[in-house]
């Protein structure tokens, strides 16, 4: 059974430190996995997608990177700011063609 | 262009009631998924439709009910809601593919049972 692990649960930096958020999955076989971000009281934002043929993508001052063989993903957020505040989720396609596993989520602060 | 839409944003019931919760996109995507969200939790699939005229159930199917209206709505039904059910519900939908495509949710249903 896929299981899908984040770490840390919460986290609460200064503005402009760099950062890494941290995901781990149990079994390698996935077809992608994605980066969302959730905003208190909204829906998800996808920010980025990774396939499983692909080790990195980067999307202005995100980097998200994939090491399926030890099953694991970190996203890196340069030069954080108070708009980065939310809770960002790591999520694999996994388990069947069409289901996508979500871990717990990181919960970040972004303090000025 | 208003991506997935979700009725209603938020609805308290008392235990036993029922409700139906709508979901609707104007993607013309083919697959579409019911998530629930609980604190400390993440997102957990309850039902997904692969496309118009199929559903399967997900991790935690049980309470519910789904029903793929056409190739644009998808509902969620609880027929004898149960404080458990509590939660925040999200729709999804994606365009069928090879994985690379992205899923896009709807702003989500706040549910309280009492």
């Amino acid at each position: 059974k896929q299981e899908v692990t984040q770490i840390p649960a919460a986290l609460s930096v200064p503005e402009g430190e760099n950062l890494v958020l941290n995901c781990s999955f149990t079994d390698s076989a996935i077809y992608n996995l994605q980066w969302f971000r959730q905003d208190p009281g909204k829906g998800l934002t996808s920010l980025l997608l990774i396939q499983s043929s692909q080790r990195e993508q980067t999307s202005g001052r995100l980097n998200a990177s994939l090491d399926k063989s030890s099953g694991r993903s970190t996203l890196y957020i340069a030069a954080s700011q108070p708009g980065d505040s939310a809770t960002y989720l790591c999520a694999v396609f996994s388990g069947g063609y069409n289901k996508l596993i979500f871990g717990a989520g990181t919960r970040l602060a972004v303090h000025p | 262009n208003a991506g997935v839409t979700q009725t209603p944003k938020f609805q308290v019931l008392k235990t036993g009631q029922s409700m139906t919760l709508q979901c609707a996109q104007d993607m013309n995507h083919n697959s579409m998924y019911w998530y629930r969200q609980d604190p400390g939790m993440g997102l957990r699939l309850i039902y997904y439709s692969a496309s118009e005229g199929t559903t399967d159930k997900g991790e935690v199917p049980n309470g519910y009910n789904v029903s793929r209206l056409n190739k644009r709505e998808f509902s969620l039904r609880l027929e004898s809601a149960a404080p458990s059910q509590t939660s925040v519900y999200f729709c999804a939908s994606r365009t069928a593919g090879t994985g690379i495509e992205t899923q896009y949710f709807g702003p989500g249903t706040r549910l309280l049972v009492l």
